[in-house]
Formats: C-alpha cells, sequence, structure tokens
C-alpha cells in the first residue's frame, strides 16, 4: 500500500536555486524519512523526523513535518549538480509493525 | 560504513525457471528487508524479517520466498519466474526497533524475464 505521496512527481532547475519537495500521507505516523537515489550511490537515507518534531536540519536540507495536514516538505538550498536524483518519503504509521511505506518520489534535475 | 551487498547487478532469466537473489550485511543488523522498486510505484516491500529464520509477508509476497538461515544474509527466492517479475529488486537492512532506524540499502539487482 502506497502511503508516502511525493509532488511534483519531477522538478527542474538551475544549480543554485532551492529545490522543495513535498510528500503527503494518509495515517497517523511515528516517523517520517527521506531517502535519495542515483544511479552512483543507489539509496541513501537523508533525514529522519519524529512526529513530534516540527522541523529539522542537516546541512543544506530542512525538512519540515505538518502532522495536522500529513505533510511533509524537503527544502535542498544552494543545489549543486550531484543533487541530482530522485527523493522519496517513506513513513512508519502507528500500526505499521517495523515497515516503511514509500512513495513514488520526486526526480529532480539540477541544470548547470 | 554499512555494507549492503547483493549478489548480482543484473540478472536474465527465462520464464519458469527457478532465481534465487542474495543480500548480505556486515553491521549485525536484526532487520533484514526485500523491496521491488517499479517506475511510478515507489518501493513495494515483498518480504522482511526480524530475526533469523523469521519473517513476515510484506505487501507483495505472491509468488515470492526468503530464508534467513544466518543473520547476516537474507535470500529472496522466485519459485518460477514470471514476466511480471521483471524489476528492481533491493534489500535493505537496519537495526532492530520499529522503523527508528534508517535502512541501508544494496545496489539492486535488476532482474529481467524473458
Amino acid at each position: 500500500s502506497q502511503q508516502g505521496e511525493e509532488d511534483p512527481q519531477a522538478l527542474s532547475i538551475q544549480e543554485g536555486e532551492n529545490a522543495t519537495m513535498n510528500c503527503s500521507y494518509k495515517t497517523s505516523i511515528n516517523n517520517l524519512q527521506w531517502y535519495r537515489q542515483n544511479s552512483g550511490r543507489g539509496l541513501v537515507h537523508l533525514i529522519l523526523i519524529r512526529s513530534n518534531e516540527r522541523e529539522k536540519h542537516s546541512g543544506r536540507l530542512r525538512v519540515t513535518l505538518d502532522t495536522s495536514k500529513k505533510s511533509s516538505s524537503l527544502l535542498i538550498t544552494a543545489s549543486r549538480a550531484a543533487d541530482t536524483a530522485s527523493y522519496f518519503c517513506a513513513t512508519e504509521s502507528m500500526d505499521s509493525n517495523y515497515q516503511l511505506i514509500w512513495g513514488a518520489g520526486t526526480k529532480l534535475i539540477i541544470k548547470p | 560504513d554499512v555494507k549492503v551487498t547483493q549478489s548480482s547487478r543484473y540478472l536474465v532469466k527465462r520464464t519458469g525457471e527457478k532465481v534465487f537473489l542474495e543480500c548480505v550485511q556486515d553491521m549485525d543488523h536484526e532487520n533484514m528487508f526485500w523491496y521491488r522498486q517499479d517506475p511510478g510505484l515507489g518501493l513495494r516491500l515483498i518480504y522482511f524479517s526480524y530475526d533469523v529464520k523469521m519473517k513476515e509477508k510484506g505487501d507483495i509476497p505472491e509468488g515470492y520466498s526468503v530464508s534467513r538461515e544466518k543473520k547476516e544474509r537474507f535470500s529472496l527466492i522466485l519459485e518460477s519466474a514470471s514476466t511480471n517479475q521483471t524489476s528492481m529488486y533491493l534489500c535493505a537492512s537496519s537495526q532492530a526497533g520499529t522503523g527508528l532506524y534508517e535502512q541501508y540499502f544494496g545496489p539492486g539487482t535488476r532482474l529481467t524475464v524473458t
């Protein structure tokens, strides 16, 4: 069952601009994670935000979580060519029993 | 660094063949997972294991089985491969605990069934 839905499906921006991706989900969650996938490094964990947190930072990444709207956003500031990848949100719902539920991803292209 | 390795990057099999995909992790993780990834559908969980010899069905277990005889190794078996099982297969591992820990992924096996 697909819980997270990323928006937009694809995003193309100029290098140096900020990129924002959104994730919406359906059920109450314990936490939400963002992952990045590119051909060189496979699928890599970026950041985890718990349901009682509203915002988290990691380097050029900023994640927000609004549990009332059941949504999260990932902001990448000062984008670089190396940020070109697909970005996925994954949620652990309160009744998930070990499982993460994944969205279909946002494909981000950074133009030089 | 956590390392998750998968036995093959690319695999081509014929319909009806038995296919084994192996995954090995070197971080003593309790949890291991098998996903398949198809365009537009994200990752879908096939099976996961939270301990040796323990397994739980994910969202799409039909046509698949798994084996975990050792903590570091988790195998996915396609008993009789079919063309609709052509996909990218990803293995992952994580520490024990309900989702509080990140999952570490292998590079994936792109399986084509002809």
